[in-house]
């Protein structure tokens, strides 16, 4: 069973860059769902992806987007990047839309904005 | 109010010793409650699920669901030092809403 890999490890950007997060769901999960982690703090949902529709967000602005595709890999991507966009980005796969699935989560993409 | 809340903790308990964890959370038609690990640089990890009310034991750690009061708790015993991490609650509805987190420490 392959797990939930998350590219790349690490980054740095430039405040107003863009940048974009790469994910591979554990195989046989549909549902891909994105979160942020500020050191200190819970993750926090960002939003969810299944059947390639974003099905679910969290209180993010819309510069935070994100695709599914058919092999229900995702990409976040986040516009005019800002300090505090500074994170460990995670992504997390499970098998359908309702919130009642455990979440296998990625290893996470440390995100530093400068 | 945050939707999920832990004890703010830190908590540290001696070696072999009883940890609990808690969590209350607002939104009252909440179904499914998990608690995660988390160790310093890594992502969460599951340990344990419930969805009913009650006890539910697995090993060492024990889920504890009362519906009525919204709240949720992890109860691990014989603590070991490498149960030393962060504890997340996490309660799904709508989303999968996380609290903050307890950071355990367990002493040799």
């Amino acid at each position: 069973e392959t797990g939930v890999t998350q590219s790349p490890t690490h980054l740095i950007k430039t405040r107003g860059q863009q940048v974009t997060l790469r994910c591979s769901s554990q195989s046989g999960h549909n549902t891909v769902s994105w979160y942020q982690q500020a050191l200190g703090q819970g993750p926090q949902f960002i939003f969810q992806y299944y059947r390639e529709e974003e099905n679910g967000r969290g209180n993010f602005p819309p510069r935070f987007s994100g695709l599914q595709f058919p092999n229900y890999s995702s990409e976040l991507n986040v516009n005019a990047l800002e300090l505090d966009d500074s994170a460990l980005y995670l992504c997390a796969s499970s098998s359908g839309t309702a919130y009642n699935s455990p979440l296998h989560f990625g290893n996470g993409t440390r995100l530093t904005v400068t | 109010q945050k939707e999920v809340e832990q004890n703010s903790g830190p908590l540290s308990v001696p070696e072999g010793a009883i940890a609990s964890l808690n969590c209350t959370y607002s939104d009252r038609v909440s179904q499914s409650f998990f608690w995660y690990r988390q160790y310093s640089g890594k992502s969460p990890e599951l340990i344990m699920s419930i969805y009913s009310n009650g006890d539910k034991e697995d090993g060492r750690f024990t889920a504890q669901l009362n519906k009525a009061s919204q709240y949720v708790s992890l109860l691990i015993r014989d603590s070991q030092p490498s149960d030393s991490a962060t504890y997340l609650c996490a309660v799904g509805n709508n989303d999968m809403r996380f609290g903050a987190g307890t950071r355990l420490t367990v002493k040799p």
